[in-house]
């Protein structure tokens, strides 16, 4: 079945830095990639939609600025949280999706900024 | 607007004690309706996708239905290890277009 690597699983960093969170689909190439943000007790949030060599979508609210994808190929999607803040702690999780594999998603990352 | 409700938030059971869990939508133009199983600090993992109205699909312990409004999850006889929360999605009509969430329903099952 499709596999999607998330890493890292979790990540400690201090406020005011950068973190990169890495998203690969390991058995297909995944033509679309999205990132979700995942409170506690709440739902899955989407975040933005990528799709290979060209630039992100961003939903409504989501700062592209501070939140940048890159999907530099069709098994490997980037979300680089710059300039975290402790607002920014979160759960992070992506998906891939190509026709006729569904929608798989990763593990998550869990971002605690201090 | 599109929008997917389940119901209940959260449900507790005893070992054995089956029952059902629902999610209605309002979407324009269904393409999908995905059903996952998420577990405390993992992303979610596939159960099921239904696409038509009157759709069954079952895996285990689990059966999942569909109407022109809503879906059902059935568990039949639940075991401690279905402790987790189940979500609910749709996939509109759209080509590249991402999965909508409900809030998911958190089980509790106990021995």
């Amino acid at each position: 079945g499709a596999v999607v690597s998330q890493h890292p699983s979790w990540v400690i960093c201090k406020s005011g830095t950068s973190v990169k969170i890495e998203c690969r689909s390991l058995d297909f190439q995944a033509t679309t990639m999205f990132w979700y943000r995942q409170f506690p007790k709440q739902s899955l949030m989407l975040m933005a939609t990528s799709n290979e060599g060209s630039k992100a979508t961003y939903e409504q609210g989501v700062e592209k600025d501070k939140f940048l994808i890159n999907h530099a190929s069709l098994t490997l999607s980037t979300l680089t949280v710059t300039s975290a803040h402790p607002e920014d702690s979160s759960f992070y999780i992506c998906s891939a999706t190509r026709e006729t594999y569904g929608y798989t998603f990763g593990s998550g990352t869990r971002l605690t900024v201090v | 607007e599109d929008q997917v409700t389940q119901s209940p938030e959260a449900l507790r059971l005893q070992e054995g004690e089956s029952s059902s869990l629902n999610c209605s939508y309002t979407v324009s133009g269904l393409r999908g309706l995905f059903w996952y199983r998420q577990d405390p600090g993992k992303g979610p993992e596939f159960l099921f996708t239904l696409y038509s109205a009157g759709e069954e699909k079952e895996k285990e312990r689990l059966k999942a239905t569909l109407t022109k409004k809503e879906s059902f999850l059935h568990i039949t006889a639940p075991k401690p290890e279905d402790s987790a929360t189940y979500l609910c999605a749709v996939l509109k009509n759209q080509a590249g277009t991402a999965l909508i969430f409900g809030k998911g329903t958190t089980l509790s099952v106990s021995s």
